[in-house]
């Protein structure tokens, strides 16, 4: 069965500093997608970055890095030099290739602290 | 624009009732998905569909009902069945293929309370 998995229910991070959140992820399929999504307090979902099981190269996409380890089952989001607007809930999801089927972890809440 | 357009953006229910929120979407993609927001639950999956008359379950599908009758439009019912309905709801779609990349567009939500 698909889970995602994401612990930490709510940080706080200094501005500027980066910022680490975690997901890990369990799956039979050997071919899935993990996709992460910001949303702020408006509860608008804005799509951040896609790591693919078979890239070969870590997804990144301006301040946000992915660091996927495969073998951990692991898809942790890295968002350098944070700033105030980073403020959000933060969703890790799950695409497995077989069904189409994407779920959600619960989230984290990140704060940055001026 | 393109885009998702969810409405209403807030619905109250009386016990007993049936509710249909809407979902249409302009941007021409094949699959959409009805997802329910609770606190500290993250989102959780109620139906999806990858083509126009068909659609399968989620993980929450029980006191909800969906159809496909067009591309563009995905319409969940939310029935008497379903105890607790309270929530907030966001309908999203995808485009297949493109070897998966594609992530889901999100409306803006309808929040569903109960009177």
């Amino acid at each position: 069965a698909q889970k995602i998995t994401q612990t930490q229910p709510g940080m706080f991070v200094q501005e500027k500093e980066a910022v680490t959140l975690d997901c890990t992820y369990d799956t039979s399929d050997p071919s899935y997608g993990l996709f992460w999504y910001k949303q702020p307090s408006s509860g608008e979902m804005i799509f951040l970055i896609y790591q693919g099981s078979y890239d070969q190269q870590n997804a990144t996409e301006g301040r946000y890095s992915l660091n996927f380890q495969k073998a951990r089952k692991s898809a942790n989001l890295v968002i350098s030099a944070s700033q105030l607007g980073d403020s959000a809930m933060y969703f890790c999801a799950m695409r497995e290739d077989r069904d189409d089927k994407i779920i959600f972890g619960k989230g984290t809440r990140l704060h940055i602290l001026p | 624009d393109g885009g998702i357009t969810q409405s209403p953006k807030y619905l109250f229910r009386k016990e007993g009732q049936n509710v249909t929120l809407s979902c249409e979407q302009n941007l021409n993609h094949d699959a959409m998905y009805w997802y329910r927001q609770d606190p500290g639950q993250g989102l959780r999956l109620i139906y999806y569909s990858q083509i126009v008359n068909d659609f399968q379950k989620g993980d929450i599908a029980e006191g909800y009902s969906v159809s496909r009758e067009k591309k563009e439009s995905f319409p969940l019912t939310v029935t008497s069945a379903q105890k607790n309905p309270t929530a907030f709801y966001l309908c999203a779609s995808r485009e297949l293929g493109g070897a998966g990349v594609e992530p889901q567009h999100f409306g803006d939500g309808t929040r569903l309370s109960i009177l």
